[in-house]
């Protein structure tokens, strides 16, 4: 079947470390995207990718990295400059031929800061 | 730009109840319209979308939305809630703006069925 991997799915760090989130995607779409979702504050795009190789900041990319090597991968790095990394992490893609904006969810990822 | 207001942080309602989970929009250019639905930890799922047609769309789970451009609105009714309806509801718009079209979303609504 077709679909959004995300790994992991729970993470556990300590203050200070780097984490890097997998988002893998089958469905042979052109976009990706990263959300950050906190209770009540809805989804917030941090970075999304558009073609390999290529990607642009969202509305709060600071403390946040990415890269887009593969049309297939996009992965996400949460870096120690970002001051509030316990968050739900969900990646997404669309397609680009025929799109609508609609988009399609992995399962996403818990990140907790220790 | 666009913005999405779900009016509704919270809604309660007894099981077999009909619900209305209300979404307004505010865009400058014509619009399609979505639906999400997301269970606790999980990622979220394509309830239903207005593209272009008919200005009532049915969705899975028996639910169904009305745009109503006048109004700007697209609110999500279904007519007898289940207990496994209880989770979070995002309304999203899309518009054509330097010639993409991104999704904005809503806060959410998170429904609570009541046995």
């Amino acid at each position: 079947d077709g679909g959004i991997t995300q790994s992991p799915k729970y993470l556990f760090r300590k203050e200070g470390q780097n984490v890097t989130l997998s988002c893998e995607q089958n469905l042979n779409h052109d976009a990706m995207y990263w959300y950050r979702q906190d209770p009540g504050q809805g989804l917030r795009l941090i970075y999304y990718s558009q073609i390999v190789n290529d990607f642009q900041k969202g509305d709060i990319a600071e403390g946040y990295s990415v890269s887009r090597e593969k049309k297939e991968s996009f992965p996400l790095t949460v870096t120690s400059a970002q001051k509030n990394p316990t968050a739900f992490y969900l990646c997404a893609s669309s397609t680009r031929v025929g799109n609508t904006g609609e988009l399609f969810f992995g399962e996403g990822s818990r990140l907790t800061v220790l | 730009a666009q913005s999405v207001t779900q009016l509704d942080s919270q809604v309660p309602v007894f099981e077999e109840a009909p619900v209305e989970l209300r979404c307004n929009y505010s865009s400058s250019v014509s619009v399609y319209l979505f639906w999400y639905v997301q269970y606790p930890n999980q990622g979220l799922q394509l309830l239903l979308k207005y593209l272009s047609g008919s200005t009532l769309v049915k969705g899975i789970n028996g639910f169904e939305a009305e745009f109503n451009k006048s109004q700007t609105s697209f609110h999500l009714r279904k007519p007898s809630v289940h207990i496994s309806d209880t989770a979070e509801y995002f309304c999203a718009v899309s518009s054509s703006g330097a010639g993409s079209y991104q999704l904005t979303f809503g806060k959410g609504t998170k429904l609570s069925v009541i046995p």
